[in-house]
Order: structure tokens, then C-alpha cells, then sequence
């Protein structure tokens, strides 16, 4: 059974750029959240979709938007990037609702530099 | 935004002792989760816990879901050094729209 993909592994950016990120979850899972990690501080929150509508969000920006697609696969984009977007982004899926099961798996995660 | 209280931040051990690390939480959790973060990979799954008391092994790894349901610890045995990492603890409360809540980490290095 294949895992979490996130693509692309590493992007550099520029400053005020814009930049999409990939996941796709696991087969059969529908909730897919995704966090911001930097270095020293733990997984911040952005958001959870679950069924292709927002569930949960975090306390970013609006710079910071997603989307999940019908086939649970899930994009998350950053508009007008600063330096502090620098991070490591990791998408997470797990079943999702009304199954009980809460258990959440990872993708490798992307490297985002912004220069 | 609401975090769990994950203790110590750091650990530094030699190789074959035993350590000890764990979250506490003012809100009672359903679920508590474990994982365990390579550096510059994604957090692995290492224990789930779905019951108050509930005491779980995965090889030289022991955790246990607090009886207050409030806290969770996890333990490992004779450690080695590809124990190094982050280790991150989780927890879901009751409903099932709520998210994870996580811990800030425990930094394991484990010296050869």
C-alpha cells in the first residue's frame, strides 16, 4: 500500500512568488491536513479537509489557501511569499471522520526556501 | 493555538539506558498518539493509544494512555542510536471534526 506522496521535495522561490504543493494520500483515506514545521518549533497547523471542504484551519495568513480534490488528493498554495515561509511542509492523512480511528500519516514533506 | 505540554525538550543518553519522556494535557484526550521525526522526514507513527490505562508495546518502545486521560507517557528500553530523532506526541479529543493536538518534541541524541 502506497504512502503519503508530497511533491515536490525541495522548491526555492522568490521572495513574493507564489508556490503549489502536492499530496496525495494514502487510498482510501479522506482527511488530509497539513502543517508548517520550522526548525526548532513543532508541527504549526494550517488546515484539515476532509471530503473535499475545509474542516479545520490553523491561525495563518490568508496567503495560505488549499483545496482537496475528489480523489481525496490535496494542494496547498502560498501567495506572495515571504522570507519566514521557509519551512518544511508536511502533509498528513489519515481516514477521517466517523471512523473513529485518528491516526495520521505523513509524507516525506517539501523543503521550501524562499530567497 | 492549543498545544500539549511535552517533556523534557531534550535528552542526551548514552547507548543501552532506558528513557522516559511525556505530554500532559488540561483537556481530556480520546486518543493519544506517538511518532517519531528523522531529520528532514516526516513524523512515523510509532504507537496509538485509544483507551484510559491502556499500556502498548512496539518493540523496545512501551507508552501508556494516562488514567485521567490527560496525560501520556512513552518509554524506551536499552536505546540505541538509531533512536535519535524527535519525538512528538499527539492527541485528538472528543468529536470527530476536532484536529490533532501536538506536542512541541523531545530530542533524543544518543551517544555510541
Amino acid at each position: 500500500k502506497a504512502g503519503v506522496t508530497q511533491t515536490p521535495r525541495y522548491l526555492i522561490k522568490t521572495r513574493g512568488q507564489q508556490v503549489t504543493l502536492s499530496c496525495s494520500p494514502i487510498s482510501g483515506h479522506r482527511s488530509v491536513s497539513w502543517y508548517q514545521q520550522t526548525p526548532g518549533q513543532g508541527l504549526q497547523f494550517l488546515f484539515e479537509y476532509f471530503s473535499e471542504t475545509q474542516r479545520n484551519k490553523g491561525n495563518f495568513p490568508g496567503r495560505f489557501s488549499g483545496r482537496q480534490f475528489s480523489n481525496s488528493r490535496s494542494e496547498m498554495n502560498v501567495s506572495t511569499l515571504e522570507l519566514g515561509d521557509s519551512a518544511l511542509y508536511l502533509c498528513a492523512s489519515s481516514l477521517g471522520s466517523g471512523t473513529g480511528v485518528f491516526e495520521a500519516f505523513f509524507g516525506q514533506g517539501t523543503r521550501l526556501t524562499v530567497v | 493555538g492549543q498545544q500539549l505540554n511535552q517533556s523534557p525538550q531534550s535528552m542526551f543518553i548514552q547507548e543501552g539506558e532506558d528513557v522516559s519522556m511525556n505530554c500532559t494535557s488540561s483537556s481530556i484526550f480520546n486518543t493519544w498518539l506517538w511518532y517519531k521525526q528523522d531529520p528532514g522526514e516526516g513524523p512515523v507513527l510509532l504507537i496509538a493509544l485509544y483507551k484510559a490505562g491502556e499500556l502498548t508495546s512496539n518493540g523496545r518502545l512501551t507508552a501508556q494512555f494516562g488514567i485521567t486521560r490527560k496525560d501520556s507517557f512513552l518509554n524506551i528500553s536499552a536505546s540505541i542510536p538509531s533512536d535519535v530523532g524527535i519525538y512528538f506526541c499527539a492527541g485528538h479529543g472528543a468529536g470527530n471534526n476536532r484536529k490533532l493536538i501536538w506536542g512541541l518534541g523531545t530530542s533524543l541524541a544518543v551517544n555510541p
